[in-house]
C-alpha cells in the first residue's frame, strides 16, 4: 500500500517562528511537491523537487524554502512564519515522467500561525 | 498560475442523479487527471485520460477530453451521498525538464440524500 506521510495533521505556531513541515514517501518516487490550499484558490504549488538536492520554485515560493537531502523526504520550511501562511499544506509525490504519472498525496497539515 | 479551471465551483444534486463537472485548460497537454478530496483530507487520484483519448470510463466515472476546445468533463452517474467531496482536474506543465502538476480551483459537489 503506497504511502505519503506528513509529519503533523494540525500545527499551531507563533509569528516569527521557524517551521518545518516534513513529508516522507515510500514509493521511490523522483518527484515531490508542496502545495498550499486556501478556500476559493484551489491548490497552489509552492516548490517541487525532481531529484535529490534538486528543487524548483512553484507559483508562490515567497516566504518558503525546501530541502531534499534524501529521495524519500521533502521538507518545507517557513523561515519566519507569518499569519498569512495559515493554510492547509499538502505534500505529493509521483514517479518520473514516462512511468505512471498518478500523484499520491499525504493527508495534509493544517497550519495555524498566531 | 492555474492551468485547469473547473466549472461549476459548487454543485448540489439529489442522490441518484448524475453529476457533471467541467475543466478548461490553457496550454497543450499530454494527459489530464481528475482527483477527489474529502473534506480536510489529501487528494486521491480518480482517473487519467491521455491527450490521444476522447473518453474513458472507470466504474461510475466517465471522463471526456476535447483537446480542440481544451476542455474535459467528469461525469459521475447514479450519485451517492459518499460522492460528496471536492473534485479537481490537473494537468502537467513542463519546467526545467520536470513535470509539475497544476490544479484548478475545484468543484465542490454535495449529494443530498
Amino acid at each position: 500500500d503506497v504511502k505519503v506521510t506528513q509529519s503533523s495533521r494540525y500545527l499551531v505556531k507563533r509569528t516569527g517562528e521557524k517551521v518545518f513541515l516534513e513529508c516522507v514517501q515510500d514509493m521511490d518516487h523522483e518527484n515531490m511537491f508542496w502545495y498550499r490550499q486556501d478556500p476559493g484558490l484551489g491548490l497552489r504549488l509552492i516548490y517541487f523537487s525532481y531529484d535529490v538536492k534538486m528543487k524548483e520554485k512553484g507559483d508562490i515560493p515567497e516566504g518558503y524554502s525546501v530541502s531534499r537531502e534524501k529521495k524519500e523526504r521533502f521538507s518545507l520550511i517557513l523561515e519566519s512564519a507569518s499569519t498569512n501562511q495559515t493554510s492547509m499544506y499538502l505534500c505529493a509525490s509521483r514517479a518520473r515522467w514516462g512511468k505512471n504519472t498518478e500523484a499520491f498525496f499525504g493527508q495534509g497539515t493544517r497550519l495555524t500561525v498566531v | 498560475s492555474q492551468q485547469g479551471e473547473e466549472d461549476p465551483q459548487a454543485l448540489s444534486i439529489q442522490e441518484g442523479e448524475n453529476a457533471t463537472m467541467n475543466c478548461s485548460y490553457k496550454t497543450s497537454i499530454n494527459n489530464l487527471q481528475w482527483y477527489r478530496q474529502n473534506s480536510g483530507r489529501g487528494l486521491v487520484h480518480l482517473i487519467l485520460i491521455r491527450s490521444n483519448e476522447r473518453e474513458k470510463h472507470s466504474g461510475r466515472l466517465r471522463v471526456t477530453l476535447d483537446t480542440s476546445k481544451k476542455s474535459s468533463s467528469l461525469l459521475i452517474t447514479a450519485s451517492r451521498a459518499a460522492d460528496t467531496a471536492s473534485y479537481f482536474c490537473a494537468t502537467d506543465q513542463a519546467i526545467q525538464g520536470a513535470q509539475k502538476l497544476v490544479f484548478g480551483q475545484g468543484t465542490r459537489l454535495t449529494i443530498n440524500p
